[in-house]
């Protein structure tokens, strides 16, 4: 079965700072997406950044930067230099690529992140 | 491209009403997906197509829900008939699906259903 596991409901960061949000991930794909999303207040679902299972590099979007071990299966989101409007919800996904999962994208229950001056 | 675009924005409605969530996904997107997000719940997926095929279904809640997609550039969701608690933030979302896995899925802005 595919699982996204998010741990933390919510996390506090002074502006500036970095900030982990933590998401592990069950599967038995060999091949898979992980996917990281931010919703702010106002509801829309913002996509930050990708990790293919098979890309050996870390993935990087700006500020955003996706800490992938396989082995441990996690992929967390790393957030540098945090400002007042990282403030929002954030989820992790997860893409299979076979069987009943193929296509489908798997959301974790998010992490709600406030940024404080 | 315009994105994901989704209409209405919001619905409010009478309980045993019909109601029909529309979606136009970006041009060359195989395939789309229909989520409904609650406090309660989270991010629940109703179904997905590839191809204009729906692939997984298991999500719909109930006979009261039904989804197509006639054509690659638009799908429905209709509710008949809708309930209280059906209320909720339905959300339209595509992607590229390869030979591999799927690239980044594009959400539409939502639509905000209220069943009173």
């Amino acid at each position: 079965a595919q699982k996204i596991t998010q741990t933390q409901p919510g996390m506090f960061v002074q502006e500036k700072e970095a900030v982990t949000l933590d998401c592990t991930y069950d599967t038995s794909d060999q091949s898979y997406g992980l996917f990281w999303y931010k919703q702010p207040s106002s509801g829309e679902m913002i996509f930050l950044i990708y990790q293919g299972s098979y890309d050996e590099q870390n993935a990087t979007e700006g500020r955003y930067s996706l800490n992938f071990q396989k082995a441990r299966k996690s992929a967390n989101l790393v957030i540098s230099a945090s400002q007042l409007g990282d403030s929002a919800m954030y989820f992790c996904a997860m893409g299979g690529s076979r069987g009943s999962t193929l296509g489908r994208l798997y959301f974790g229950r998010g992490t709600q992140l406030t940024v404080w001056p | 491209d315009a994105g994901v675009i989704q209409s209405p924005r919001h619905e409010v409605t009478e309980m045993g009403q019909e109601v029909t969530l529309r979606c136009k996904p970006i041009s060359g997107h195989n395939s789309l997906f229909w989520y409904r997000q609650t406090m309660m719940r989270g991010l629940e997926l109703l179904i997905y197509f590839n191809n204009n095929v729906p692939i997984d279904d298991s999500g719909m809640p109930e006979d009261r829900f039904s989804a197509k997609m006639p054509n690659a550039s638009f799908s429905t969701l209709k509710i008949q008939p809708s309930e209280p608690r059906d209320s909720a933030v339905y959300f339209c979302a595509s992607s590229l699906w390869t030979d591999r896995v799927n690239t980044e899925a594009f959400f539409g802005q939502g639509t905000r259903l209220t069943v009173v």
